[in-house]
């Protein structure tokens, strides 16, 4: 049974536009939602997270939308970049146990 | 600062083989797992260490074993490879400690092909 739902499996965004990543998960308990970027031939790293007791995390370009109730969260690239086509995984954690739980991967091609 | 350092690279076993896998970090995080990762599959756990002298099972564990070394080292062990073990594998280290979870450093990944 996937813990994580993540869609779209692949994303084709021009430059400049906005890419929206969505995941839905089931288990209330979790609480702490990572979003992580993974380069070809690279393993996946750390790009933003966020934890339930907020709606809304902004970095720079990159930012999470977080809806409790409905067991949902989002990443979103502002004024997206060539720079920025990678394979993107959510993640779902319970802070009780070691396990991250990944979304299955939205592969983002942004043309130049 | 290497982080998390995996071995081999790359590898191409014939069915029924074994080999090891090995991780070392160098951030002297309690926890390490071992993750595959295949198309439209995301990162699927297969083992994971809370910390050193302990090992669990993820989601898909049967095929292979865990070594927690050391604080610094797990490795990853398959006893007889099969084809349907072809994956590019992670392992990953993070601290967890006082009920929160901190990010979560990959290596590198092997990339394995079972023939």
């Amino acid at each position: 049974q996937q813990q994580v739902k993540q869609s779209p499996q692949s994303l084709i965004v021009q430059k400049g536009g906005i890419s929206i990543i969505n995941c839905a998960y089931e288990n209330t308990a979790f609480d702490y939602f990572p979003w992580y970027q993974q380069f070809p031939g690279k393993g996946p790293a750390l790009l933003i997270a966020i934890r339930p007791d907020v709606s809304e995390k902004k970095e720079g370009r990159f930012t999470i939308s977080f809806n409790k109730s409905a067991k949902q969260f989002s990443l979103h690239i502002m004024d997206s970049q060539p720079g920025d086509s990678a394979t993107y995984f959510c993640a779902a954690i319970h802070s009780n146990f070691n396990k991250f739980y990944f979304g299955s991967g939205t592969k983002l091609n942004v043309k130049p | 600062n290497a982080g998390v350092t995996q071995t081999p690279k790359f590898q191409v076993l014939k069915t029924g083989q074994s080999m090891t896998l090995q991780c070392a970090q160098d951030m002297n995080h309690n926890s390490m797992y071992w993750y595959r990762q295949d198309p439209g599959m995301g990162l699927r756990l297969i083992y994971y260490s809370a910390s050193e002298g302990t090992t669990d099972k993820g989601e898909v564990p049967n095929g292979y074993n865990v070594s927690r070394l050391n604080k610094r080292e797990f490795s990853l062990r398959l006893e007889s490879a099969a084809p349907s073990q072809t994956s590019v594998y992670f392992c990953a280290s993070n601290d967890f400690a006082g009920g929160m979870n901190t990010e979560a450093f990959f290596g590198q990944g092997t990339r394995l092909t079972v023939v």
